[in-house]
């Protein structure tokens, strides 16, 4: 099992929609969450962290279920400039000094 | 100009040559990391540092080395390249003393490497 998995997409969606992502994780001692984001060919830039709490950046909220393992990120009235792939990011845990990061699930908004 | 910049940018080469690939970074942070990324498979780390005297291998570290040359400087090199080392590579930073994010990553723009 990977270490953190999410759907590969693409999630094809009109301009306007609500879109959700989904991603799961494997080490019950992760700490810190992030989504990214990735245009094609450009590098890996922080979209948002995720805290327990949840959190909400403009149209894009982010929520944590420690119970179950997964994040979430929720992108409300698409843009076409939100097309893209977008990477969960987890951290080791306890003892574990890098990230991990999904393989990324691929956006498009269509006009 | 770029916080973390890269070079090459593109690089084609054949296999069995030694390649270096070079990280500059002006953001002061401490840590930096290489990384590598094949469709599908997502970004996989290869060596990280968490300051000059510090390294360590990430997952698929085999076939590759690293130098920290100084607090700004981390370069990666393939040995004797082989084709399945064709990927894009990633070089990123991050600031332990952040006080709101300490694992968040900065990248460079990355370098296209291709072994024929």
């Amino acid at each position: 099992r990977k270490e953190v998995e999410q759907d590969p997409g693409p999630f094809n969606v009109p301009e306007g929609a609500t879109v959700a992502f989904n991603c799961t994780y494997s080490n019950s001692a992760s700490q810190s969450f992030f989504w990214y984001r990735q245009d094609c060919r450009k590098e890996p830039k922080l979209l948002m962290s995720v805290y327990s709490s949840g959190n909400e950046d403009g149209r894009f909220t982010a929520q944590l279920n420690r119970a179950s393992q997964y994040i979430s990120l929720l992108i409300r009235d698409s843009k076409l400039s939100d097309s893209a792939t977008y990477l969960c990011v987890v951290n080791g845990g306890t003892g574990r000094r890098a990230l991990t990061f999904g393989s990324g699930t691929r956006l498009q908004v269509q006009p | 100009d770029a916080d973390v910049t890269q070079t090459p940018r593109n690089r084609i080469t054949k296999t069995g040559k030694r390649i270096m690939l070079e990280c500059s970074q002006t953001k002061g942070h401490d840590r930096m990391y290489w990384y590598r990324q094949d469709p599908g498979l997502g970004l996989r780390l290869i060596y990280y540092s968490f300051d000059v005297k510090d390294i360590n291998k990430g997952e698929i570290s085999d076939g590759y080395s690293v130098s920290r040359q100084a607090q700004a400087k981390f370069s990666l090199s393939l040995e004797s390249a082989i084709p399945n080392q064709t990927a894009l590579y990633f070089c990123a930073t991050s600031d332990p003393t952040s006080l709101r994010n300490t694992d968040t990553q900065y990248f460079g723009p990355g370098t296209r490497l291709t072994v024929l």
